[in-house]
């Protein structure tokens, strides 16, 4: 089983919708979580954090579940700038300091 | 933000032939920084943790004969590729995390071994 598990999508979706991407991890003992986003070819960057009690930056908002050991990622009023690829990371803190990247959900938006 | 820089950005190179790839921290000192590498539609992989000043620890499969990692500053990490076969071609990205949360990846090496 993976360490962190994510719909590889893709998610084809218009111009404004909302969106919702999931995803599980397997270490009970994991401590941060991220969205991260990758575009085609590029070097993953962050995102957001997510914390335990939810949190929302602007038309994003991402939430945690620690007894299900799940989070999720909602976009709301999707752009086309959107499209890209969204990694789910964890960092277990067992010392290395080293994230963990679920295999990531591509998004495509369509005008 | 921290930046970290990573280069070359892409490389083509003979079999058999070694590929060196740099990491630096521009403005912030990376006593720790760690390899990933991505192979196309999968998630980005530990390599390795480079520490700075002693050996870097290797994740389970990761020959460490084949990719020497040398961190011999608190700002450069360099990751080489030896007697590289074309099943090493890849995507390889460099990261340091400063005290904060957040890690800075370096702009990814595309390899190509021909």
């Amino acid at each position: 089983r993976k360490e962190v598990e994510q719909d590889p999508g893709p998610f084809n979706v218009p111009e404004g919708a909302t969106v919702a991407f999931n995803c599980t991890y397997s270490n009970s003992a994991s401590q941060s979580f991220f969205w991260y986003r990758q575009d085609c070819r590029k070097e993953p960057k962050l995102l957001m954090s997510v914390y335990s009690s939810g949190n929302e930056d602007g038309r994003f908002t991402a939430q945690l579940n620690r007894a299900s050991q799940y989070i999720s990622l909602l976009i709301r009023d999707s752009k086309l700038s959107d499209s890209a690829t969204y990694l789910c990371v964890v960092n277990a803190h067992t010392g290395r300091r080293a994230l963990t990247f679920g295999s990531g959900t591509r998004l495509q938006v369509q005008p | 933000g921290a930046v970290v820089s990573q280069h070359p950005s892409r490389v083509i190179c003979k079999s058999g032939t070694s590929v060196k790839i740099e990491c630096r921290s521009l403005d912030f000192q990376a006593t720790t920084m760690f390899w990933y590498r991505q192979f196309p539609k999968q998630s980005l992989m530990l390599m390795a943790t480079s520490n700075e000043g002693s050996k870097a620890t290797y994740e389970q499969g990761v020959e460490k004969d084949k990719f020497l990692i040398n961190h011999a500053s608190l700002t450069l990490s360099t990751l080489t590729v030896t007697s590289a076969h074309p099943e090493d071609s890849s995507f390889y990205i460099c990261s340091a995390r400063t005290d904060e949360y957040e890690a800075f990846f370096g702009q990814g090496t595309r390899l190509t071994v021909v």
